[in-house]
C-alpha cells in the first residue's frame, strides 16, 4: 500500500487564485511529521512547510498553509495568492520513526502549472 | 549558512561504465541521505547515514551501487557497471535529527546511462 498519496498528477491555477494539492497518508504511528517540498524545473528540492502529528493548529508558512485533517489522514497544501513563480512539482513526505531512525518517505507528486 | 553540496551536476556515462557522485552535507548534519529521483516520480531512498554508520541500505542495489561516508561528513555513492535503468537525478540530503527536521537537498546530479 503506498504510504503517501497525491491523486493529482497536474493542476492548472489562474495567476493570484489560491490553489489546494491534495496529500493522503497511511501510518499506524502515532508520532509522525508531514512536509511539503517544492521542485522547479531547475531540480532543487526547497523545503516549503511542516506540520507534526501532534499539532492542533494548520501550520502557515508565508502564502503556504497545510489543512491537516488526522482523522482522514490528509495533509493538502494550500497556496494562497499563486505566482508564476509557483509553477514546480509539489512533493508530499511523510517522516515516520522505523526501527529508531527517522525515514522520510515522498509521495509521486503533482505538477502545478500557474496561467497568467 | 551553507547548504547541501554535490557534484557533478550532470553525467553521461555509457552502460557498464562506472561513476560516482559525490556530498557535503550541512555543517553539523548527522543523517544523510542518498535519493534516486526517475523522471516523473517521487524520491526514493537508497541509503541513509548516522554519522558514518549505514543506517538503512535495504533499498540499495548492492550488486552495483555503494556508499561510504568515512569520516561522518561527506559521502560518496557509486554505481558500477552503470545499467541503462540507473538514469536518473541522484539527490543527496541531509538534516539535523530532530523530529521536525526538514530534509535540506543539494541541487542533485542528473546521470545518463546511453
Amino acid at each position: 500500500a503506498q504510504k503517501i498519496t497525491q491523486t493529482q498528477p497536474g493542476m492548472f491555477v489562474q495567476e493570484k487564485e489560491a490553489v489546494t494539492l491534495d496529500c493522503t497518508y497511511d501510518t499506524s504511528d502515532q508520532s509522525y511529521g508531514l512536509f511539503w517540498y517544492k521542485q522547479p524545473s531547475s531540480g532543487e528540492m526547497i523545503f516549503l512547510i511542516y506540520q507534526g502529528s501532534y499539532d492542533e493548529q494548520n501550520a502557515t508558512e508565508g502564502r503556504y498553509s497545510l489543512n491537516f485533517q488526522k482523522a482522514r489522514k490528509s495533509a493538502n497544501l494550500v497556496i494562497s495568492a499563486s505566482q508564476l513563480g509557483d509553477s514546480a512539482m509539489y512533493f508530499c513526505a511523510m517522516r515516520e520513526v522505523i526501527s529508531g531512525t527517522y525515514k522520510y518517505i515522498f509521495g509521486t507528486g503533482t505538477r502545478l502549472k500557474v496561467l497568467a | 549558512e551553507a547548504g547541501v553540496a554535490q557534484s557533478p551536476r550532470y553525467k553521461i556515462i555509457e552502460k557498464r561504465q562506472s561513476v560516482a557522485f559525490w556530498c557535503n552535507p550541512i555543517s553539523g548534519h548527522a543523517t544523510l541521505y542518498w535519493y534516486q529521483q526517475i523522471l516523473g516520480q517521487g524520491p526514493k531512498l537508497l541509503i541513509q547515514f548516522q554519522n558514518n554508520g549505514v543506517v538503512d541500505d535495504s533499498q540499495l542495489p548492492k550488486d552495483r551501487f555503494s556508499a561510504e561516508r568515512l569520516k561522518g561528513v561527506d559521502s560518496t555513492l557509486k554505481i558500477q557497471p552503470a545499467k541503462l535503468e540507473d538514469s536518473a537525478v541522484y539527490l543527496c540530503a541531509s538534516s539535523w535529527g530532530g523530529p521536525d527536521s526538514p530534509l535540506h537537498f543539494g541541487n542533485g546530479t542528473r546521470l545518463t546511462v546511453t
